[in-house]
């Protein structure tokens, strides 16, 4: 098992610009996180999503949208880049059920300027 | 407003000595309290986790201590090594809230030689 993949690692941005962050897990877990962390700051919900076809705002969802048409799938679509979505962006999964653990992905370094 | 506040914010031990960590949450209603640990450049990792039915848990060199009263946890490391400097965070979600994890800020453990 791979576990939680991110792609890409790092990637400057022009503001204005749009993106979107992947995130591939192969666990079949159904709920699926994004998180966003700012140096001193810990991490920040974006969205997440319990299952195909069903995602949810967090705490900072502003600026950002998600979809979820698999459930190994997760992308976190970023549409119009500004300077304060410079951050690094963790991707998560969960299993239904069962044990709380959130498995996370290695991270995008993602800097707008 | 953050939810769960840790402390301190960075804590340096000799190699052997024993390292802690403290956290401290609002809600009441919190009934997972994980302690996640995340290396340079990687994700967080789940190092160990408590619900609030029991005042202590135990794995190898990692225990975590549980005060419902006082609303605090707290993370003891062991024996502490090296390998274990890295940034530690604590987290609390609710029962039926899809395991939304509220993060503290972290805190950077040095384990020196």
């Amino acid at each position: 098992n791979a576990g939680v993949t991110q792609t890409p690692k790092f990637r400057i941005l022009k503001i204005g610009q749009s993106m979107t962050l992947q995130c591939t897990q192969d666990m079949n877990h159904n709920y699926m996180y994004w998180y966003r962390q700012d140096p001193g700051m810990g991490l920040k919900l974006i969205y997440y999503s319990v299952g195909a076809g069903i995602t949810d705002k967090g705490e900072v969802p502003n600026g950002y949208n998600v979809s979820r048409s698999t459930t190994e799938d997760f992308p976190l679509r970023l549409e119009l880049a500004a300077p304060s979505q410079t951050s690094v962006y963790f991707c998560a999964s969960r299993e239904a059920g069962g044990l709380d653990t959130q498995y996370f992905g290695p991270g995008t370094r993602l800097t707008v300027l | 407003q953050q939810q769960v506040k840790q402390s301190p914010q960075s804590l340096i031990v000799q190699k052997g000595g024993i390292s802690i960590i403290n956290c401290a949450y609002e809600n009441t209603a919190f009934d997972y309290f994980p302690w996640y640990q995340q290396f340079p450049g990687k994700g967080p990792a789940l190092l160990i986790a408590i619900r609030p039915d029991v005042s202590e848990k135990k794995e190898g060199r990692f225990t975590i201590s549980f005060n419902k009263s006082a609303k605090q946890f707290s993370l003891h490391i062991m024996d502490s090594q090296p390998g274990d400097s890295a940034t530690y965070f604590c987290a609390a979600s609710l029962p039926y809230g899809n395991n939304r994890l509220a993060f503290g800020k972290g805190n950077q453990v040095v384990v020196i030689p």
